[in-house]
């Protein structure tokens, strides 16, 4: 069984200031994955881990951060957020070709 | 975008009814992904179909893939409530690791 756990589950932000997310895994999966999610959309990949190198999407590049400090752990860091960063983060863990996600943390800039 | 004009459609039917959700897909896939995301929770995975299959069965649901016409449907045989999700497809064309697209998904509400 695979649990992937994200923490916080809610959190609100000021405009300006940074936001750290963290997510956790209990099985060992060589990938991880960070995707942002808005109402009524679909997820959007946003950056991913395959064991310890980092690859990010392009359109996303500047302003998503990521860290891997071993392979359970895996954050999302943004360095100053804006109103167009509430959204919801889910975040996965796979290998092959099954991704498995976690609950998501719910994110609400002002 | 890897998908077709697809915006999250709503749909309603009653418990008991067959439905059947499509997606269609513009670029190659090596494997069709069906997730269904619960309110207050992340995706799960509920049926995989790879490119060399036609069709798929996991207890109620039914996965096809057409890759001529590249396009995926997803089909529930006797809705239940607890059936009630948004669904999701997304496909697959990475070949050492899993790099999903979604398309727009498919909100299902059964109702009693």
């Amino acid at each position: 069984d695979t649990t992937v756990k994200q923490n916080p589950r809610y959190k609100l932000a000021r405009v300006g200031k940074p936001v750290n997310l963290i997510c956790s895994q209990t099985m060992n999966h060589d990938t991880m994955y960070w995707y942002q999610k808005k109402p009524n959309q679909a997820p959007k990949l946003l950056l991913f881990y395959y064991d310890k190198i980092l690859n990010r999407e392009a359109d996303t590049f500047e302003k998503f951060q990521s860290s891997r400090p071993n392979n359970s752990f895996c954050s999302l860091y943004i360095g100053s957020a804006g109103l167009e960063y509430s959204a919801m983060y889910l975040c996965a863990a796979g290998t092959g070709d099954t991704q498995y996600f976690g609950p998501g943390t719910r994110l609400l800039v002002l | 975008s890897q998908w077709g004009e697809e915006n999250l459609q709503a749909l309603s039917i009653q418990e008991g009814e067959d439905v059947t959700m499509n997606c269609s897909y513009k670029t190659y896939t090596t494997v069709v992904h069906w997730y269904r995301q619960d309110s207050g929770r992340g995706p799960a995975l509920i049926i995989l179909i790879r490119s060399n299959e036609r069709e798929k069965r996991s207890g109620r649901l039914r996965a096809t893939l057409d890759t001529s016409s590249q396009s995926s449907s997803l089909s529930i045989t006797a809705a239940q409530c607890e059936d009630t999700a948004v669904y999701f497809c997304a496909t697959d064309a990475s070949s050492s690791f899993s790099k999903l697209v979604f398309g727009q998904g498919t909100s299902l509400s059964v109702v009693p």
